[in-house]
């Protein structure tokens, strides 16, 4: 298996647009995570997803962040309208929702809002 | 919310010296796990201890729950530049929670040739 793979790996944009994150999980894995990586706040759950289905979103920050599972290979975050302060390093993470398996987190991506 | 502080939170150190990282809480948690994270890439799991005094070795790093399992400890023995990397202590709740893995903010090892 390649692992989770998010896409893209970089992404500049100006604020005011959208942009939109994207995953692909480990074939399989029934749990799917969103988190947020800062270096004041560290690695913040943002959504989690069982089965396709939204199940903790209390970590969205507001109304401008959005998130979709249409099915089990593939999962978008969309930010819009971006701003600055949304400048972070953006994980996806899959896993089995058993009590002692680990996370496996994507490479990440890198977002700049300027 | 359950917290997790780790320390300290930078640790640079010459090859071949042994340290010792930690990761408190007031909460307890049902298991805990150890992540590392190199630049430019997300954290991979190391460990996950489970019983309250549990200890795990993986060569040359050796990870210890708290009995209470509210805190826990990574130790690595001769320290090698490749050891360097982000340690990230990630507590899972209980009950309606399990899904939930809470990650503290790490600790930045360096190991200097």
């Amino acid at each position: 298996d390649a692992g989770v793979i998010q896409s893209p790996r970089h992404e500049v944009t100006e604020m005011g647009q959208e942009v939109t994150l994207r995953c692909k999980p480990i074939s399989g894995h029934n749990s799917l995570f969103w988190y947020r990586q800062t270096m004041m706040r560290g690695l913040e759950l943002l959504i989690y997803f069982n089965n396709n289905v939204p199940i903790d979103d209390s970590g969205m920050p507001e109304d401008r962040f959005s998130a979709k599972m249409p099915n089990a290979s593939f999962s978008t975050l969309k930010i819009q309208p971006s701003e600055p302060r949304d400048s972070a390093v953006y994980f996806c993470a899959s896993s089995f929702l058993r009590m002692n398996y680990g996370y496996t987190f994507g490479s990440g991506t890198r977002l700049t809002v300027v | 919310t359950q917290l997790l502080e780790q320390s300290p939170q930078f640790l640079s150190i010459q090859e071949g010296e042994n340290l010792t990282v930690y990761c408190n809480s007031s909460s307890v948690f049902s298991s805990l796990q150890w992540y590392r994270q190199e630049p430019g890439e997300g954290p991979v799991l190391l460990v996950t201890v489970v019983t309250g005094g549990e200890v795990k070795k993986l060569k040359r790093l050796t990870f210890q729950f708290g009995d209470a399992r509210k805190d826990s400890s990574l130790h690595i023995t001769a320290a090698q530049p490749g050891d360097t990397g982000l340690y990230l202590c990630a507590g899972k709740g209980s009950g309606g929670s399990n899904y939930k893995l809470t990650f503290g903010k790490g600790t930045l090892l360096t190991v200097n040739p």
